[in-house]
């Protein structure tokens, strides 16, 4: 299968700082990437999706000013976590998958980023 | 709005016994997902069932499809100590779509 790798994938911050956390496809083109979240013991809960050069369309309830999502390349999705606080500490995943028939039923998932924020 | 359900949430069962876990999910659905989850770790595909009535096997794993119940199960049969992990079914949020909605997981533990 498809490969896609997150980096960094631990990040230990001080409140208040920024995060950036980086997705990419490493053998195909994602035109389309998720960003969960997954909180110790709970489901993944999707944050928002990200398509390759438009904005990137978030769920209900997670704030796109804070979670600042960027997909300038088909191998390449950030997720920026601003101004990030203790509450923002969690297990951040991406997902990667193309356009066409072929890929509809087909997510890939990266390895995670785990974020602790003291 | 699509709700999927797991059931149960926790398991610990004997290693040699089979067992089934359970998927509901609440809206017309096209495909079914389910996957494994080791702790610490991120999701490893298990199986994509794309049609009522569809059955997958792999080892000692088997899931099968039914779309008119809307119910999935993940069936382990003579369970050994490898298969502990979470499993998580999920369902696309609209019909042909990408975006995934998952069940709350169900922690599986074997023992010896």
């Amino acid at each position: 299968g498809a490969v896609v790798s997150q980096h960094p994938s631990w990040v230990i911050c001080k409140s208040g700082t920024s995060v950036k956390i980086e997705c990419r496809s490493l053998d195909f083109q994602a035109t389309t990437m998720f960003w969960y979240r997954q909180f110790p013991k709970q489901s993944l809960m999707l944050m928002a999706t990200s398509n390759e050069g438009s904005k990137a369309t978030y769920e209900q309830g997670v704030e796109k000013d804070k979670f600042l999502i960027n997909h300038a390349s088909l191998t390449l999705s950030t997720l920026t976590v601003t101004s990030a606080h203790p509450e923002d500490s969690s297990f951040y995943i991406c997902s990667a998958t193309g356009t066409g028939t072929g890929w509809i039923e087909t997510q890939y998932f990266g390895p995670g980023t785990r974020l602790l924020v003291l | 709005e699509l709700k999927v359900e797991q059931n149960p949430l926790f398991l610990s069962m004997q290693e040699g016994k089979n067992y089934t876990i359970y998927c509901n999910y609440s809206t017309t659905s096209d495909r079914l997902y389910w996957y494994r989850q080791d702790p610490g770790k991120s999701l490893e595909s298990l199986f994509v069932l794309l049609s009522n009535g569809a059955v997958k096997q792999e080892g000692r794993l088997m899931a099968s499809l039914d779309t008119k119940a809307r119910l999935s199960t993940l069936h382990i049969t003579a369970a050994v100590h490898d298969l502990s992990a979470t499993y998580f079914c999920a369902v696309p949020l609209i019909q042909g779509a990408q975006k995934l909605v998952f069940g709350q997981g169900t922690r599986l533990t074997i023992n010896p």
